[in-house]
């Protein structure tokens, strides 16, 4: 059982928006701003995507955003293009077990 | 740009010990955390353990009695050594750096399949 909770999966059409949850606790997600995203394409290593919360590494999309609310984070895939099927994974920084992932959610664009 | 290339055994035998070792370069050694991630076959990823050149360890709890991570700035190098594996513990294990962005996982290598049989 993973420490956060992703919902197994989300899909959508092209130019469609989607989100994915990532839930966690007042231990990890509700405490710290260190809330990071990863996507990964099948037989690849992961490449993260959000870090912070909110902020975009240098050559990633913008249409990748995300967000925070409570012990709830969010990433946000607007304008869904076929590339963009992949495993999404949340991470937090947590005080109880320093680092933890969700169990990652599968995107299908239809 | 830092590169990570992990290596090691591929097959380990239970009740035995996995080694497993990382070669930076593009970087010192000496300026990010050093971590291990891994991801059984078809599953999520799982963090493992980190590493600062300060000295400063930590494991996932659930690990941790299995568990050393070292450093070897000479040969800008980190390992791991995880004893008494079982079937449980084949994965893909992933190098990863964390050099700052607010404790993500900026940086991965390829990774490497262990599996863990007789």
């Amino acid at each position: 059982q993973s420490a956060l909770t992703q919902p197994a999966s989300v899909s959508g059409s092209p130019g469609q928006s989607i989100t994915i949850s990532c839930t966690g606790t007042s231990s990890d997600v509700g405490n710290y701003n260190f809330v990071s995203w990863y996507q990964q394409h099948p037989d690849k290593a992961p490449k993260l995507i959000i870090y912070e919360v909110s902020a975009r590494p240098p050559g990633v999309s913008n249409h990748f955003s995300g967000s925070k609310s409570g012990n709830t984070a969010s990433l946000t895939i607007s304008g869904l293009q076929a590339e963009d099927e992949a495993d999404y994974y949340c991470s937090s920084y947590s005080s109880s077990t320093t680092l933890v992932f969700g169990g990652g959610t599968k995107l299908t664009v239809l | 740009q830092v590169q990570l290339q992990e290596s090691g055994p591929g097959l380990v035998k239970p009740s035995e010990t996995l080694s497993l070792s990382c070669s930076v370069s593009g970087a010192s050694i000496g300026n990010y955390y050093w971590n291990w991630i891994r991801q059984p076959p078809g599953k999520g990823l799982e963090w493992v353990a980190y590493i600062h050149n300060s000295g400063s360890t930590n494991y996932n709890p659930s690990l941790n009695s299995r568990l050393t991570i070292s450093l070897d700035t000479s040969k800008n190098q980190f390992s791991m050594k995880m004893i008494s594996v079982t079937a449980a513990d084949t994965a893909v294990y992933y190098c990863v750096a964390v050099s700052g962005l607010g404790w993500a996982f900026d940086t991965w290598g390829q990774g490497t399949m262990v599996t863990v049989s007789s």
